[in-house]
């Protein structure tokens, strides 16, 4: 199985502010790599697939980089409906997997 | 836009069975292979389950696989879940999701979720 880890668990920022977050994948996974924001209660939503490819509607603040086992995302400055958990996700074989989840939060 | 619907959750005592749905509209359905993904309370996501398009391949986590079964009616553009010999740790949130491209064109990689429907294995 491909184990993906998030990094860091739990992140306190400002309105404003640029955020990263990062995810590794246990083994290569030919960039079919997702992230997703998920709000309370709500359904995870589609932020970015294949590792940098913005998903139809999301805003360009919001982009995704990396290659083989190391990947990216980045919020350019945060906005206050951002403050949300993030998964990583990998698609490369099965099972699927998700990173443990990234909460955001305000400082 | 693309709508996915789940239905059939509740509360089943351990031992017992349950059987999900999630009915698709506004895409050809047949088109894409869909998953079930759950979320147990507090906790992260849980892929279960896919189903190729034409319900010909199927795949499983090892923490079900051989209790629960995923089919779709495309004719219905419905997707199933059918959940037996339920544990505690099956409670979640279960949602059904549709894959990004055609067959594995965009990975397996989820673009549309339903709302999700929670279901609580409990005496």
């Amino acid at each position: 199985d491909i184990h993906m880890t998030q990094s860091p668990s739990s992140v306190s920022a400002s309105v404003g502010d640029r955020v990263t977050i990062t995810c590794r994948a246990s083994q290569g996974i030919n960039n079919w790599l997702a992230w997703y924001q998920q709000k309370p209660g709500t359904a995870p939503k589609l932020l970015i697939h294949a590792a940098s490819s913005l998903q139809s509607g999301v805003p360009s603040r919001f982009s995704g980089s990396g290659s083989g086992t190391d990947f990216t995302l980045t919020i350019s400055s945060l906005q206050p409906e951002d403050f949300a958990t993030y998964y990583c996700q990998q698609g490369n074989s099965f099972p699927i997997t998700f990173g443990q989840g990234t909460r955001l939060e305000i400082k | 836009e693309v709508q996915l619907l789940e239905s059939g959750g509740g509360l089943v005592q351990p031992g017992g069975s349950l059987r999900l749905s999630c009915t698709a509209s506004k895409f050809t359905s047949s088109n894409y292979a869909m998953a079930w993904v759950r979320q147990a309370p507090g906790k992260g996501l849980e892929w279960v389950s896919s189903v190729d398009s034409d319900g010909g391949a199927t795949y499983y986590a090892d923490s079900v696989k051989g209790r629960f079964t995923i089919s779709r009616d495309n004719s219905k553009d419905t997707l199933y879940l059918q959940m037996n010999s339920l544990r505690a740790e099956d409670t979640a949130v279960y949602y059904c999701a549709k894959y990004y491209g055609p067959g594995t064109s965009g990975g397996r990689l989820f673009d549309y979720w339903g709302q999700g429907i929670l279901v609580t294995v409990s005496s």
